[in-house]
């Protein structure tokens, strides 16, 4: 099946800093890509949605200033979360979806990334 | 209004019983697609079912089985004979043609399995 890769897997840093966080598509091109966020013991939200070649898409009360995501390629997106400050520590979560008309709405799943913000 | 209600946010069943979760939907686009997945401790995303609108065959995948029913937005999913490895988070999700096809996630369900 279709991998997904996030790097990296668990990012401490302190107050103030930025942290970027990568999603690959190993083995297929992926026109978009989508940028969920997860608290603990919640459900996951979307935050963003990111196209080849394209600004991101942001839900409603997602600061894109904060939160920033580039799409460079077919197979990479990145979220860099700017000024970190300890409420966005979080569990960052990518998916993508294959190119191919014939995988229409089949997505597929980075292992996610935790942040913690000190 | 939420697009995807998962009614019970926590079931805890002894090993060996069938629990059922529970996923309600709501849409008017006429072609969407729906899933669970499978959220173990770790963290990762497990995928477990996506089923399109057009397709309510229900499905049976080993212990899990999935039951698809339009006329009452539903898609419920059972497990079969639990076991202690079943204990995780499942979230139902749903993916409309007119959205995207981004994903609406469910509250989720955290199933704890005791032996």
């Amino acid at each position: 099946g279709a991998v997904v890769s996030q790097h990296p897997s668990r990012v401490i840093c302190k107050s103030g800093t930025s942290v970027k966080i990568e999603c690959r598509s190993l083995d297929f091109q992926a026109t978009t890509m989508f940028w969920y966020r997860q608290f603990p013991k919640q459900s996951l939200m979307l935050m963003a949605t990111s196209n080849e070649g394209s600004k991101a898409t942001y839900e409603q009360g997602v600061e894109k200033d904060k939160f920033l995501i580039n799409h460079a390629s077919l197979t990479l997106s990145t979220l860099t979360v700017t000024s970190a400050h300890p409420e966005d520590s979080s569990f960052y979560i990518c998916s993508a979806r294959k190119r191919t008309p014939a995988n229409t709405g089949e997505l597929f799943f980075g292992e996610g990334s935790r942040l913690t913000v000190l | 209004a939420q697009k995807v209600t998962q009614a019970q946010t926590e079931i805890s069943v002894v090993e060996k019983e069938d629990v059922t979760l529970d996923c309600v939907y709501e849409t008017r686009d006429t072609t969407y697609y729906l899933f669970w997945y499978k959220q173990p401790p770790s963290g990762e995303l497990v995928f477990l079912i996506r089923r399109n609108s057009f397709d309510e065959q229900n499905e049976i995948s080993g212990r899990y089985s999935w039951n698809f029913q339009k006329s009452t937005s539903s898609f419920n999913f059972t497990i079969t004979a639990s076991q202690v490895v079943d204990s995780a988070v499942y979230f139902c999700a749903l993916s409309e043609e007119a959205a995207g096809n981004k994903l609406t996630f469910g509250g989720g369900t955290r199933v704890l399995v005791k032996p």
